[in-house]
C-alpha cells in the first residue's frame, strides 16, 4: 500500500485559513467515507481532529473542518493561531484487511 | 478514561524479534474497538503496522505482514507486538492505539522509541 499524499507544508498568519490536502486512489480515500486527520506537536502522540471527513471529536474546536472530492480529501484550519503550528496526517480506510494507511504529513506554521 | 501505555525493550539487535506490550486501563479490551500499533521512524511519517479485533481477528499492513504478529492476554487486559527480523529500518516510536473500523484513533500511548542497532 502506498501513502496517501499530502503537501510537505502550508503556513498562514494568525487569524488565516490554511487548507492541507490529501490525495489518494479509489481504494482508499475515493471508495470509503473514512478519512481522519490528526495533528501531532513535537515528541507528543497524535490527536484526533477529525473523523469520517467531516466529523469533529468533543473537544475539537469547530475552526478544523473536513471535506472530500473523488479520491481527495482537505482539512481547513480557519482563524489559524499559534497552537495550531504543528504536523498533520491524514488517513484513510483502505478496505479489507487493509485498516489504515496515513497520509505523508503537513508541517502547518503559524507565521 | 481510556489509557494505553507502551512497554518493552528500547534497544533490539539486528535480525532479532522486537516484543512490545501495551496495557490498556479504563476499557475492557475484550468488549469492543481495534486494538493496533502504529510506528513513526524518527523525523518521518506515520505508518499503521497491525491490529486486532476481539482478542482474534488480526489485520495487518501488507508490507509487514510476514514479519507481524499481534496478540491478546485479557486477562491482563493488554495486547503485544512481535515483529521479526528487524533491520535499522524498523527504528522508530512504537505506539499502540484504540480505533474504530472506520480507521479513526480515539485513543494513543504516549509511545515508545525502539532502536535497532548492534
Amino acid at each position: 500500500q502506498s501513502a496517501l499524499t499530502q503537501p510537505p507544508s502550508a503556513s498562514g498568519s494568525p487569524g488565516q485559513s490554511v487548507t492541507i490536502s490529501c490525495t489518494g486512489t479509489s481504494s482508499d480515500v475515493g471508495g470509503y467515507n473514512y478519512v481522519s486527520w490528526y495533528q501531532q506537536h513535537p515528541g507528543k502522540a497524535p490527536k484526533l481532529m477529525i473523523y469520517e471527513v467531516n466529523k469533529r471529536p468533543s473537544g475539537v474546536p469547530d475552526r478544523f473542518s473536513g471535506s472530500k472530492s473523488g479520491n481527495t480529501a482537505s482539512l481547513t484550519v480557519s482563524g489559524l493561531q499559534a497552537e495550531d503550528e504543528a504536523d498533520y496526517y491524514c488517513s484513510s480506510y483502505a478496505g479489507g484487511n487493509n485498516l489504515n494507511v496515513f497520509g505523508t504529513g503537513t508541517k502547518v506554521t503559524v507565521l | 478514561q481510556v489509557q494505553l501505555q507502551e512497554s518493552g525493550p528500547g534497544l533490539v539487535k539486528p535480525s532479532e524479534t522486537l516484543s512490545l506490550t501495551c496495557g490498556v486501563s479504563g476499557y475492557s479490551i475484550s468488549s469492543g474497538y481495534y486494538w493496533g500499533w502504529i510506528r513513526q521512524p524518527p523525523g518521518k511519517g506515520l505508518e499503521w503496522i497491525g491490529s486486532i479485533y476481539h482478542g482474534e481477528t488480526t489485520y495487518y499492513n501488507p508490507s509487514l505482514k510476514s514479519r507481524v504478529t499481534i496478540s491478546v492476554d485479557t486477562s491482563k487486559n493488554q495486547f503485544s507486538l512481535k515483529l521479526t527480523s528487524v533491520t535499522a529500518a524498523d527504528t522508530a516510536v512504537y505506539f499502540c492505539a484504540r480505533h474504530s473500523i472506520t480507521s479513526a484513533v480515539t485513543y494513543w500511548g504516549q509511545g515508545t522509541l525502539v532502536t535497532v542497532s548492534s
